[in-house]
């Protein structure tokens, strides 16, 4: 079967940094997408990794390990507006490549 | 404008009624999907359509049913409302190319079926 696992919740200071962890157990993998999702609203994508290793896009990194199927986000200098729930997804050789999501991971962030 | 749009943004029913959840997009993509969202799950795939002559069922296609008139318009119906088809309901496009092309997203349907 597939499966995607993330902490439900994470809570961290204005300015510091944050890890979200996503793990995974899938047939077939063609790739990692990060999405970022404010309460109420679209889903927007962030990263995409498909390669070991980590990719950065300023504030935001997300790293992939394909052999221990797992992979993380890091967010830098944390700012309110980082408020969200981050959506972890795999694509999927075996289901005509769509994409399989896990639950999210809600970030708050405090002051 | 948004780049894809759908319409309505709410809706409350009744069960049994027949509903059209609609989503149009102006990005020029060949990709089209429906996904609902339920708090505690992930986003999951109902129908997807590669073209306009292409539908392909997703994980839970069961109890709905889709149209894609053209390439800029992909259609969601529940046929007969049922209350556990209540959610919020994402449309999203993607285009065809390399493997990194991510999936670009609607603003979302509040669906609550009573």
């Amino acid at each position: 079967g597939q499966n995607i696992d993330q902490p439900t919740e994470m809570t961290a200071t204005e300015g510091a940094i944050v890890q979200i962890n996503c793990t995974y157990q899938t047939s077939g993998f063609n790739g990692l997408f990060w999405y970022q999702q404010h309460a109420g609203e679209a889903p927007t994508f962030l990263s995409y990794n498909v390669l070991d290793g980590l990719e950065e896009k300023g504030r935001f990194s997300s790293f992939l390990s394909r052999s221990k199927g797992y992979s993380y986000l890091l967010l830098k200098e944390l700012q309110m507006k980082d408020s969200a729930s981050y959506l972890c997804a795999v694509r999927v050789m075996d289901s005509n490549y769509q994409l399989i999501w896990g639950a999210g991971t809600k970030l708050i962030i405090k002051p | 404008d948004a780049d894809v749009t759908q319409t309505p943004r709410n809706r409350i029913t009744k069960t049994g009624k027949r509903i059209m959840l609609e989503c149009s997009q102006t990005k020029g993509h060949d990709r089209m999907y429906w996904y609902r969202q339920d708090p505690g799950l992930g986003l999951r795939l109902i129908y997807y359509s590669f073209d306009v002559k292409d539908i392909n069922k997703g994980e839970i296609s069961d109890g709905y049913s889709v149209s894609r008139q053209a390439q800029a318009k992909f259609s969601l119906s529940l046929e007969s409302a049922i209350p556990n088809q209540t959610a919020l309901y994402f449309c999203a496009t993607s285009d065809s190319g390399p493997g990194d092309q991510p999936q670009h997203f609607g603003d979302g349907t509040r669906l609550s079926i009573l």
